[in-house]
């Protein structure tokens, strides 16, 4: 058990350009989560998974944003078009099941210039 | 819909005591209680299922009031390690069972 690992640790890109970004969890645990964070902010909830299925999108996120977990496994997030106000501290967590913690990734931190 | 915790920010000896309190607008299911560190991810230090229940982790422990829809955290014999920004997360019945929604956040700093 290597604990959640997300990649790239930090991204600097400029407006207007795609990004990806990708969250491998613990690996008996079926449900994921991506959350942004910034500077003096609660984690703020984008999306869910359990197992493949995305059950559950923020109505905070725009069209912009979307989110896979082929075959149950790791998640991608990708943003495209970016913009500065999506600059943030992108989160990933996952947890077997409701009733236990979860556990959090470093995040990546993403710049948008 | 974001719970509210009060204090915002408090300022701790070591071996002082503080409490750290959550309040919700809507009926819990369960809170969790993470600290986040500056420049590093939450840590989760617990859950609650039910109403009235209390859990210790060493010298953090915390209470969940169902009914007043609020929980607290306990930090007792405060050292420098607990410095950090303590968040509390709550699942709500309904449907919304699958997803934290992350507080306020309450900012600890304990001074030597």
């Amino acid at each position: 058990d290597t604990g959640v690992s997300q990649d790239p640790r930090h991204k600097i890109t400029k407006r207007g350009q795609n990004v990806t970004f990708r969250c491998d969890p613990i690996s008996e645990h079926n449900r994921l989560y991506w959350y942004r964070q910034t500077l003096g902010q609660g984690p703020e909830f984008l999306t869910y998974f359990q197992n493949e299925a995305q059950l559950e999108k923020s109505r905070l996120l725009s069209d912009r944003f979307s989110a896979e977990r082929p075959k149950g496994s790791f998640s991608t997030l990708e943003i495209q078009r970016t913009e500065q106000g999506d600059s943030a501290m992108y989160l990933c967590a996952s947890r077997p099941t409701t009733g236990f913690g979860y556990t959090f990734g470093s995040g990546t931190r993403l710049t948008v210039v | 819909q974001q719970p509210v915790q009060s204090p915002q920010a408090v300022i701790l000896r070591e071996g002082e005591d503080a409490v750290i309190n959550c309040s919700s607008s809507k009926a819990l299911y369960s809170v969790h209680w993470y600290r986040q560190k500056h420049g590093e991810a939450p840590v989760f230090l617990m859950i609650l299922l039910k109403g009235g229940e209390q859990k210790g982790h060493e010298k953090i422990s915390a209470s969940f009031n169902e009914k007043k829809q609020q929980s607290s955290l306990y930090l007792t014999a405060s050292q420098l390690s607990y410095s950090g920004t303590y968040f509390c997360g709550t699942e709500h019945y309904g449907g919304a069972t699958n997803k934290l929604i992350f507080g306020t956040g309450t900012l600890l700093a304990v001074q030597p």
